[in-house]
């Protein structure tokens, strides 16, 4: 298996304008976590998916984030209107099992918002 | 604070000397997991101990859970340069037995080995 697949890899932006991410979990796995990870903030969830379905979305920090996952391989996270306090680096992980499994993250995408 | 906080925040050490991580927690667990980060990379997991655990072992890896001080160790013997990383502790919480679904990850510790 290849692995979780996201793209783009690095996505530099301006102030205002749209931002989508991808992911693409592992075949069979039932879980999709999408994190952010910023020096001040650390490891952040932002959301979880079982099935397809969004379980917690605790952690998006404002309506500007929304989630979707149409189908089980494939989520995307989008951002609308992106702004400075974005940049971040944001990565998708799956699992089997959710927290009781080991998750298996992508290489993540380094976005940086002007 | 933090679910996981792990100490020290940073830790250096020469090739073959052994690298001990600590980790922190607040709440009831199911289960704890480190992971290894890379700089610039995504997450690798390690290992995972239950709570039901006192003692795993991986490799160079060994990891020990004391639940009555909701602490977690990880030790690495023997170290690599190429051990040269970020780890992360992340702990599946639950309320009552029940888990959140979720793990919560730690800040983690920079760990630097020099050849």
């Amino acid at each position: 298996d290849a692995g979780v697949i996201q793209s783009p890899r690095h996505e530099v932006t301006e102030m205002g304008q749209e931002v989508t991410l991808r992911c693409k979990p592992i075949s069979g796995h039932d879980y999709l976590f999408w994190y952010r990870q910023t020096m001040m903030r650390g490891l952040e969830l932002l959301i979880y998916f079982n099935n397809n379905v969004p379980i917690d979305d605790s952690g998006m920090p404002e309506d500007r984030f929304s989630a979707k996952m149409p189908n089980a391989s494939f989520s995307t996270l989008k951002i609308q209107p992106s702004e400075p306090r974005d940049s971040a680096v944001y990565f998708c992980a799956s699992s089997l099992r959710g927290a009781q499994d080991t998750q298996y993250f992508g290489p993540g995408t380094r976005l940086t918002v002007l | 604070s933090q679910q996981g906080e792990e100490d020290p925040q940073a830790l250096s050490i020469q090739e073959g000397e052994n690298a001990t991580m600590n980790c922190s927690y607040k709440t009831s667990i199911n289960n704890l997991q480190w992971y290894r980060q890379n700089s610039g990379r995504g997450l690798v997991h390690l290992i995972l101990i239950r709570s039901n655990e006192r003692e795993k072992h991986s490799g160079r890896l060994r990891v020990t859970l004391d639940t009555s001080k909701k602490s977690s160790s990880l030790l690495i013997t023997a170290s690599r340069a190429a051990d040269t990383a970020s780890y992360f502790c992340a702990t599946d919480a639950n309320a009552g037995g029940t888990s959140y679904g979720k793990l919560t990850f730690g800040q983690g510790t920079i760990l630097t080995v020099h050849p």
